[in-house]
């Protein structure tokens, strides 16, 4: 069975400065899907970014990229020049391409952006 | 704007009542799921529909049920409260597969407090 971690339950980033937040994830499968979604206080999740993992290129959004190790089965979101708004639960999660579309997510990390 | 419908925001209801949840999406979609988020746990699914009158369990069925009479709507349903069912609720709903990495689109979510 497929499994998502994220190891960082909190973190915190100095405003305009750049935060990693960390993914890994198991998986015996060689085609998938990688997102990280945000959660503001407000509680809508978003979609952030997504990743195919037969594309080696790193997927990028503006402020926000990963760095995807598919070897090493980690997924990791960066965001550069933290602002504000990035306060939020940021989300890891995991679809296979065959079966049921589910997505199996990770526990989360809260980020706090201090001004 | 598209959209993913939750009736209620905040929910407080007794012990033993039956309580239902509802969702309504507008996009037309084939895939439509039931999310519970607790602290330090993540998301975990309840269970997912696929199509009218479809539905498959997730992974943390037991107290639950769905009810999928229309495309566009999705209800949870809590047989009969118990207080470790108090939790945030997320609805979620996505387009079929061969439409590569389309994520989920969330609605609000629904907290509920079984007193």
């Amino acid at each position: 069975a497929q499994t998502v971690t994220q190891s960082q339950p909190e973190m915190s980033v100095q405003e305009a400065e750049t935060v990693t937040l960390s993914c890994t994830y198991d998986t015996s499968e060689n085609n998938y899907y990688l997102f990280w979604y945000k959660q503001p206080p407000s509680r809508q999740m978003i979609l952030v970014i997504r990743q195919e993992a037969y594309k080696q290129q790193n997927a990028t959004e503006n402020r926000f990229s990963v760095n995807f190790q598919k070897a090493a089965k980690s997924f990791s979101l960066k965001i550069s020049d933290s602002q504000l708004g990035d306060t939020a639960m940021y989300f890891c999660a995991f679809r296979s391409t065959s079966g049921t579309y589910k997505y199996i997510f990770g526990t989360g990390t809260r980020l706090k952006v201090l001004a | 704007d598209v959209k993913v419908t939750q009736s209620s925001r905040y929910l407080v209801k007794r012990t033993g009542e039956k309580v239902f949840l509802e969702c309504v999406q507008d996009m037309d979609h084939e895939n439509m799921f039931w999310y519970r988020q607790d602290p330090g746990l993540g998301l975990r699914l309840i269970y997912f529909s696929y199509d009218v009158k479809m539905k498959e369990k997730g992974d943390i069925p037991e107290g639950y049920s769905v009810s999928r009479e229309k495309k566009e709507r999705f209800s949870l349903i809590l047989e009969s409260a118990s207080t470790n069912q108090t939790s945030m609720y997320l609805c979620a709903s996505s387009p079929t597969a061969g439409t590569g990495p389309v994520g989920y689109t969330f609605g609000s979510g629904t907290r509920l407090t079984v007193v």
